[in-house]
């Protein structure tokens, strides 16, 4: 496609459930980010892929926060036993190469609702 | 720490007044700076980024901002609201050095209202 496409864009999950999102960047791009963004406040940073390696990991909230991306074009963010907490949209952006002198396209997010 | 600051989380205009965003950042050296637009339900769309040179800088949509060092800001404008500029605005600073991944810091953002 010719955006960032997420799946699914509403989940609702019962605490305790598991639930995986789903990011399908933009064709070629190197560098893919997750972001948490809660109600009423600017998105956070969870994760960052140069293509399949990991390089940081820095913003996940906890252990129950997990992130892939194996062949280094699709993402999947995974959260275990989901609590209220984690109720937010969850976007994920992706750029052609690595650095700041390269746009971010962000997709349009998946809401997280916990109940 | 890196932080970006949104003092003001709603504003009110008319269209066709002019529009100041505000916001002030920390950071240890000069940052890449940015501003992103959210309309509902919607994904975040660059504005304009500065990473060095000119301090004025101009982007899509009629929107300029200005990198004003002594003051750690990077306001946002724009002459003549319109009324499909109602939105969120976020601003973000990137982090310069070995780790430049890209990796970007958000303000809380500033939602935008036009009366028409």
């Amino acid at each position: 496609g010719a955006g960032v496409s997420q799946s699914p864009r509403y989940k609702v999950a019962k605490r305790g459930q598991d639930v995986a999102l789903r990011c399908d960047p933009i064709s070629g791009h190197v560098s893919l980010f997750w972001y948490q963004q809660a109600l009423g406040q600017g998105p956070e940073f969870l994760t960052y892929f140069q293509n399949e390696a990991q390089l940081d990991k820095s913003g996940l909230p906890s252990d129950r926060f997990f992130a892939e991306r194996p062949e280094g074009s699709v993402s999947t963010l995974k959260i275990q036993r989901t609590q209220q907490e984690d109720s937010a949209v969850y976007l994920c952006a992706s750029s052609a190469m690595d650095g700041m002198n390269t746009e971010a396209f962000f997709g349009q997010g998946t809401r997280l609702t916990v109940v | 720490a890196q932080s970006v600051t949104q003092p003001d989380i709603h504003i009110t205009v008319s269209e066709g007044a002019s529009l100041e965003l505000r916001c002030n950042y920390s950071y240890g050296a000069t940052p890449y700076l940015f501003w992103y637009v959210q309309s509902p339900g919607q994904g975040l769309q660059l504005l304009l980024k500065y990473f060095s040179g000119d301090t004025l800088v101009q982007g899509i949509k009629g929107f300029e901002a200005e990198f004003k060092r002594s003051q750690s800001s990077f306001n946002l404008r724009k002459p003549s609201v319109h009324w499909s500029d109602a939105a969120e605005y976020f601003c973000a600073v990137g982090a310069r050095g070995s780790s430049n991944t890209g990796k970007l810091i958000f303000g809380q953002g500033t939602t935008l209202q036009v009366k028409p």
